[in-house]
């Protein structure tokens, strides 16, 4: 079955370490999210991609990056991680752009800064 | 810009009890409109979905959703909740031009009571 995986589930790191959020579907689809998850904002999108060497800000995107080299994998970089960054993160993927409807999530990946 | 409200942030429900989750919407286009599950420790699973056409529509699991573009709603019900409906719930909107990006709600913990 298609699918989207996250990894790490869990990672706990230091202030101004750099860390990456791996995230890969079988799904080929072409648009991909990543949204942190936080209590009482919900989900907030960070970055999104609708195709191989496509990215695009989200609404915080402040202290991270994406790059998309293929068309199953996003990952998302903290180039120098905060205690603010502490969160869940998921990613998501979808089918073709003008084809609006569901998103496909992975598990989520929870990082603690400290 | 687009947004979502989601009045009550836990509502407690008993088992056999009509499930009422609020959302209501703000978009300056018509909007496609979304709620999504979130069961512990997973990710996101789409509920049900509104783009256009019938404005009452029906999910998984028994839920339903009225798109009522006078009261700009989008609320969640089902009639008669179950112990397995325990879970929070998220409403969100898209701007419905093939915009793929979601903007979620802040979200709804529901508790069922046996």
């Amino acid at each position: 079955d298609a699918e989207i995986t996250q990894s790490p589930r869990h990672k706990i790191t230091e202030t101004g370490r750099q860390v990456t959020l791996a995230c890969h579907q079988t799904w080929n689809h072409n648009n991909m999210f990543w949204y942190r998850q936080d209590l009482g904002h919900g989900l907030r999108l960070i970055h999104y991609s609708y195709g191989v060497h496509d990215t695009n800000k989200g609404e915080v995107s402040d202290g991270y990056s994406v790059s998309r080299s293929n068309t199953e994998d996003l990952p998302l970089t903290l180039e120098s991680a905060a205690s603010s960054q502490t969160s869940v993160y998921f990613c998501a993927s979808s089918e073709s752009r003008g084809r609006t409807g569901e998103l496909f999530f992975g598990e989520g990946s929870r990082l603690t800064v400290l | 810009a687009q947004s979502v409200t989601q009045l009550g942030s836990h509502v407690s429900v008993s088992e056999g009890a009509l499930v009422l989750l609020r959302c209501n919407y703000s978009s300056s286009v018509p909007p496609y409109l979304f709620w999504y599950v979130q069961y512990p420790n997973q990710g996101l699973q789409l509920l049900l979905k509104y783009t256009t056409g019938a404005t009452l529509v029906k999910g998984i699991n028994g839920f339903e959703a009225e798109f009522k573009k006078s009261e700009t709603s989008f609320h969640l019900t089902k009639p008669s909740a179950h112990m397995s409906d325990a879970a929070e719930y998220f409403c969100a909107v898209s701007d419905g031009f093939g915009n793929e990006k979601l903007t979620f709600g802040t979200g709804t913990r529901l508790t069922i009571i046996p």
